[in-house]
């Protein structure tokens, strides 16, 4: 069974990065089938998918075009987890933020964190 | 506001048929990317429900089905339940925003 454990601060300052962590068990972030993706959640703005990081051979990234100037998505093989940076936050960043692994669909999603941009 | 649409809400009493639409354009749905169906309980992460437009996760009631058609899909559930009770998100592709992951406004499903 697939599990993902996700870490990192619940507040951060505007202007700051916004950095979390989402361990994986019963699946590696090398697996060649599959995706592992982060996606947030406001009320203003619903759920949005934010990007994705898979090995193909080597890896590759696809970030959304919202976010795409501000987002870093990294695997960490040695740790068998991916991580979130996303730079230059504002209050309009304050949502909670789930990781999920895909396979087209997303099957197995992280518990959310509650990310809130404030001073 | 979303790339897929769908109603804000529906209702229904116990053991009615309800169905959710989802609403999308020839970038994402109709240029043949799949759709999937997510319920939500309050506080929770979304849970999948369906995917692949109509293929059921091991577990999940056959009282939920999933179809799609041109740049539609609709998730129905029959013989409505009290745990039914959450929000329903569905979820595609889209060729236009370089293949980013897209989702619905979601729907406030109430059993009456």
């Amino acid at each position: 069974q697939v599990q993902l454990q996700q870490s990192g601060p619940g507040l951060v300052k505007p202007s700051q990065t916004l950095s979390l962590t989402c361990a994986i068990s019963g699946d590696s972030v090398s697996s060649n089938n599959v995706a592992w993706n982060w996606i947030r959640q406001s009320p203003s703005r619903g759920l949005e998918w934010l990007g994705r990081t898979c090995y193909r051979s080597k890896w590759y990234n696809d970030y959304a075009v919202s976010v795409k100037s501000r987002i870093t998505i990294n695997p960490d093989t040695s740790k068998n987890q991916f991580s979130l940076q996303l730079n230059s936050v504002t209050p309009e960043d304050t949502a909670v933020y789930y990781c999920a692994r895909s396979r087209g669909h997303l099957d197995y999603w992280g518990q959310g964190t509650l990310v809130t941009v404030s001073s | 506001q979303s790339v897929l649409t769908q109603p804000p809400s529906v209702s229904g009493a116990p053991g009615q048929r309800v169905t959710i639409s989802c609403t999308g354009s020839s970038t994402n749905i109709g240029a043949g990317y799949d759709v999937h169906w997510y319920q939500q309980l309050p506080g929770t992460a979304p849970k999948l429900l369906i995917y692949g437009n109509s293929n059921r996760p091991s577990g999940v009631p056959d009282r939920f089905s999933g179809s799609k058609s041109g740049t539609s899909a609709s998730l129905a559930i029959t013989g409505l339940q009290a745990e039914d009770e959450a929000d329903y998100y569905c979820q595609s592709y889209d060729s236009s925003l370089s293949g980013s992951g897209v989702f619905g406004g979601g729907t406030k499903l109430t059993v009456l």
